[in-house]
């Protein structure tokens, strides 16, 4: 079946440094790729996504590349801020579903 | 506009006791669904409801779980008795599309902050 793999966390980083969080995936056909984002507190929030292959969502100084040949989605952002802190998961969406297959999770920590 | 909200955002019980989560969507969203994560895990789906039916319930664990939206609003999950292992924190979610069979690949769905459940 379908399956997300994500780098484990914590991530921990200074304020301005670059970001990268890793995923994978795993899917038959061509599926519809998304990051999602939790703040403290708060629910998840669609970040981004991109619905087929070289396709780049970005939201907020983030950016993924929906990368066919590698089954990747890496998630980026060139200068992150304390404010950046939270869990993000990677997901995928198969044609015709509309549920979530999602990874693990990766927590970011951003210190000043 | 109000988002989805859950009540309580956290819930300690003793294993073998009955927990009832609450889930009220966003106004108006047909759709609702229940998640649960597991600690450290993915997120993983429980059921769908369009309206007060239930449209997917494949991810429900066992028959200890119910779930209902009596009057197609408001949505509970009843775990009873509740085991070690049901210990995780529960989302849900709501969306305004239509649902499968409606020729739409994706459709976005709001989350709620979820209710951390401890058992113990």
């Amino acid at each position: 079946g379908d399956s997300v793999t994500q780098m484990e966390g914590p991530v921990t980083l200074s304020e301005e440094a670059f970001l990268t969080i890793n995923c994978t995936y795993t899917a038959t056909g061509y599926p519809s790729l998304f990051w999602y984002v939790q703040y403290p507190g708060e629910g998840l929030q669609l970040l981004l996504k991109a619905t087929k292959a070289d396709d780049k969502g970005s939201n907020k100084g983030f950016e993924a590349t929906y990368r066919k040949e590698t089954t990747s989605f890496h998630l980026e952002k060139g200068s992150v801020q304390v404010s950046d802190s939270a869990v993000y998961f990677c997901a995928l969406s198969g044609r015709g579903s509309y549920i979530p297959t999602f990874g693990r999770g990766t927590s970011l920590i951003v210190h000043p | 506009e109000a988002g989805v909200t859950q009540f309580p955002s956290h819930s300690v019980i003793e294993k073998g006791q009955t927990v009832t989560l609450r889930c009220d969507p966003i106004s108006g969203h047909d759709n609702l669904y229940w998640y649960r994560r597991v600690m450290g895990k993915e997120i993983k789906f429980l059921l769908h409801f369009v309206k007060e039916s239930k449209q997917d319930e494949s991810g429900m664990p066992n028959n200890r779980f119910l779930a209902e939206r009596t009057g197609g609003t408001y949505s509970t999950l009843k775990v009873q008795p509740a085991e070690l292992e049901d210990s995780g924190v529960y989302f849900c979610a709501s969306s305004p599309f239509p649902g499968q069979g409606m020729g739409i690949s994706y459709n976005e769905q709001f989350f709620g902050p979820g209710t951390r459940l401890t058992v113990l």
